[in-house]
């Protein structure tokens, strides 16, 4: 089954500061979905790669693909401390599967 | 718009006890999803419909488990009888895409229930 692996598990960053976080596949990826989930609530999209290669961009948060389409990054550039949360990367594997890595929670200090 | 609906968003009960956890989906979307979230396991997937039909339900960890989806607008999941270690938060998600692998189509989650089964 597929399995994505994140990293790192957790992170505190100054604020203004960038920070990278990483997910890595065992299989070849065929769509690769960013999440933010706050504490007690659902997960909120945030962008969905498909091509190899692909990145994308929303405000300050930037995901990438890579060619080899197994591993992707999220971005963040001068964080806030309204991007504290746990960000999920998920994956669909063939038609009737889907599955989340573990998740990275990223703490933002003022 | 309204979004994913979950209830209730908290529920405390007895081992033993049956419990039903609620859902209705964004209107005119097509798929339904039912995730449980824990601490050990992370985010799984337990059953997918389709239509109102289910797809694949090899998620679910046990036959004390059961969803059904009546019509578009309404989902349930099951447990009977509960057991401590089904203590979780259980998300339910819906989104425009006929399958899984349509990459095109994100899935809306609602805001869970937090399961606790003393």
């Amino acid at each position: 089954s597929q399995e994505l692996e994140q990293s790192p598990q957790s992170l505190i960053v100054q604020e203004g500061k960038n920070l990278t976080i990483n997910c890595t596949s065992s299989k070849t990826l065929y769509g690769l979905y960013w999440y933010k989930q706050k504490y007690g609530e659902g997960l909120i999209f945030l962008m969905m790669l498909q091509k190899g290669g692909e990145e994308k961009s929303h405000e300050k948060i930037t995901a990438k693909l890579d060619e080899k389409k197994q591993q992707s990054s999220l971005h963040i550039t001068a964080s806030q401390p309204s991007h504290a949360g746990i960000y999920l990367c998920g994956a669909p594997e063939g038609n009737n599967k889907f599955y989340f890595g573990s998740g990275t929670k990223l703490n933002v200090k003022p | 718009d309204a979004g994913v609906i979950q209830s209730p968003r908290h529920e405390v009960t007895e081992m033993g006890q049956e419990v039903t956890l609620r859902c209705k989906p964004i209107s005119g979307h097509n798929s339904l999803f039912w995730y449980r979230q824990t601490m050990m396991r992370g985010l799984e997937l337990l059953i997918y419909f389709n239509n109102n039909v289910p797809i694949d339900d090899s998620g679910m960890p046990e036959d004390r488990f059961s969803a059904k989806m009546p019509n578009a607008s309404f989902s349930t999941l099951k447990i009977q009888p509960s057991e401590p270690r089904d203590s979780a938060v259980y998300f339910c998600a819906s989104s425009l895409g006929s399958w899984l692998g349509d990459s095109n189509q994100p899935q809306h989650f609602g805001d869970g229930t937090r399961l606790s089964i003393l």
